[in-house]
């Protein structure tokens, strides 16, 4: 199946601070997703990419499609503590996840 | 958005004892439900695929006698985990996926948090 990497697997930010994730595949996807696992959770679907170049936004929160579908990004603008969680992207095809991003705010 | 319910929540068992997780889909028809597991601190592993009627998907690796998966309902499959040992404690996550080609959604279920003992 295809495989995304998927990195930082960690970031501290200062709350107010942004934040980014990014997710990387070596073959062209069909769409991407992305969910968020908060600390004893279990994942939840926020959003799904499927053009080229796509960009959505969700309040503080915007997500990126590359022109080449071969990455994504997920960018938090202003943390808050209710943000805290592990971010991962998946491929939609073959429901490969990535590895995640564990977000950790510090007040 | 769509539900998906999973029973237990938590279960403790003894090592040579076999486990049964119910993963049901609530308010839509899924066709296909996959289970997951995913160890502390990190990303969630497919372990198979279901699909409503048929023989399960196993990924590589993935035991399918050890792991017997059966999808007999548009709204139910169950993950049982034959002579269950202490590597098998995990969190085992199941999801039923909605929608159409190029447009599913996946919602998962909040979880088995395994423990054998």
């Amino acid at each position: 199946g295809q495989q995304v990497m998927q990195i930082p697997q960690y970031q501290h930010v200062q709350e107010g601070e942004d934040f980014t994730t990014y997710c990387n595949s070596s073959t062209t996807l069909s769409n991407i997703q992305w969910y968020k696992q908060r600390p004893g959770g279990h994942p939840v679907f926020l959003i799904q990419l499927v053009k080229s170049g796509e960009v959505k936004k969700q309040k503080r929160l915007t997500f990126q499609f590359g022109e080449a579908k071969k990455n994504s990004s997920l960018h938090i603008t202003a943390t808050q503590t209710t943000d805290v969680g592990t971010y991962f992207c998946a491929t939609a095809d073959g429901l490969t996840f990535g590895k995640g991003t564990h977000l950790i705010i510090q007040p | 958005g769509a539900v998906v319910s999973q029973h237990p929540s938590r279960v403790i068992c003894k090592s040579g004892t076999s486990v049964k997780i119910e993963c049901r889909s609530l308010d839509f028809q899924a066709t296909t439900m996959f289970w997951y597991r995913q160890f502390p601190k990190q990303s969630l592993m497919l372990m198979a695929t279901s699909n409503e009627g048929s023989k399960a998907t196993y990924e590589q690796g993935v035991e399918k006698d050890k792991f017997l998966i059966n999808h007999a309902s548009l709204t139910l499959s169950t993950l049982t985990v034959t002579s269950a040992h202490p590597e098998d404690s995990s969190f085992y996550i199941c999801s039923a996926r909605g929608g159409t080609a190029g447009h599913y959604e996946q919602y998962f279920g909040p979880g088995t948090r395994l423990t054998v003992t």
